[in-house]
């Protein structure tokens, strides 16, 4: 168990819907990460926080947000969904606010399928 | 741009025989580098890294890694497999250079341990 804890961990939604992915890193780690994993796509960085501001922007599109609040939780919202969007996504945290040369820890995912 | 590549989607082996995962990379300075592991339906486990030092870095469940600067690899080995070792590999790289600050994976590789 690496601390890291997603809900909900499998959720199906129709084309055009939003939804909404939490996350809440280890105890201590200030750093939150967003990665999306696809068959095709492999994975894939979309965002991170640190200490609720935006630190780093990856393959994230226009139709994702994320957010980190005061409690260090974070959510990814998902609009506008479409068939191409079902993937797992992770959530990762780090107690640093640099990735570099820092460990960073993985949840165990949500699964998103997209009907 | 950093980038990191696994040249093999799959690798086979004879429980007992030794295992190499191979990983090069790209980046114009000096490397952070990661290895983790994903079982079925669970995160990304981490295994091991190298930030600076001794080449040779040993990491969880027997798995160890050699850096090559010259070679621009970072190939993860284990003398003795176990059926348990089965799981999908992603190496990882990562570079602090003013604001590009990210993780980058692999497309990973799909270790089969045959008993």
């Amino acid at each position: 168990d690496s601390g890291v804890t997603q809900t909900p961990k499998h959720l199906i939604t129709a084309t055009g819907q939003r939804v909404t992915l939490r996350c809440s890193p280890r105890s201590g780690d200030l750093s939150v990460y967003w990665y999306q994993q696809s068959l095709d796509q492999g994975l894939q960085f979309l965002i991170q926080y640190y200490n609720g501001e935006e630190r780093a922007k990856g393959n994230i599109l226009e139709r994702f947000s994320a957010q980190q609040f005061p409690d260090l939780h974070s959510e990814l919202n998902l609009s506008s969904l479409e068939l191409g969007d079902s993937a797992l996504y992770f959530c990762a945290s780090s107690v640093a606010w640099t990735s570099s040369g820092n460990t960073i820890y993985f949840g165990e995912g949500s699964w998103l399928t997209v009907v | 741009a950093q980038s990191v590549a696994q040249p093999e989607d799959q690798v086979n082996v004879a429980e007992g025989n030794p295992l190499t995962v191979k990983c090069t990379y790209s980046v114009s300075g000096n490397p952070y580098l990661f290895w983790y592991v994903q079982y079925p339906n669970r995160g990304l486990q981490f295994l091991l890294k190298y930030i600076t030092g001794d080449n040779l870095v040993k990491g969880s469940y027997g798995f160890e890694a050699e850096f090559n600067k010259s070679q621009t690899s970072f190939h993860l080995k284990k003398p003795s497999a176990l059926v348990s070792d089965s799981a999908l590999y992603f190496c990882a790289v990562s570079l602090l250079e003013g604001r590009d600050d990210k993780i980058i994976f692999g497309k990973g590789t799909r270790l089969h341990i045959l008993p």
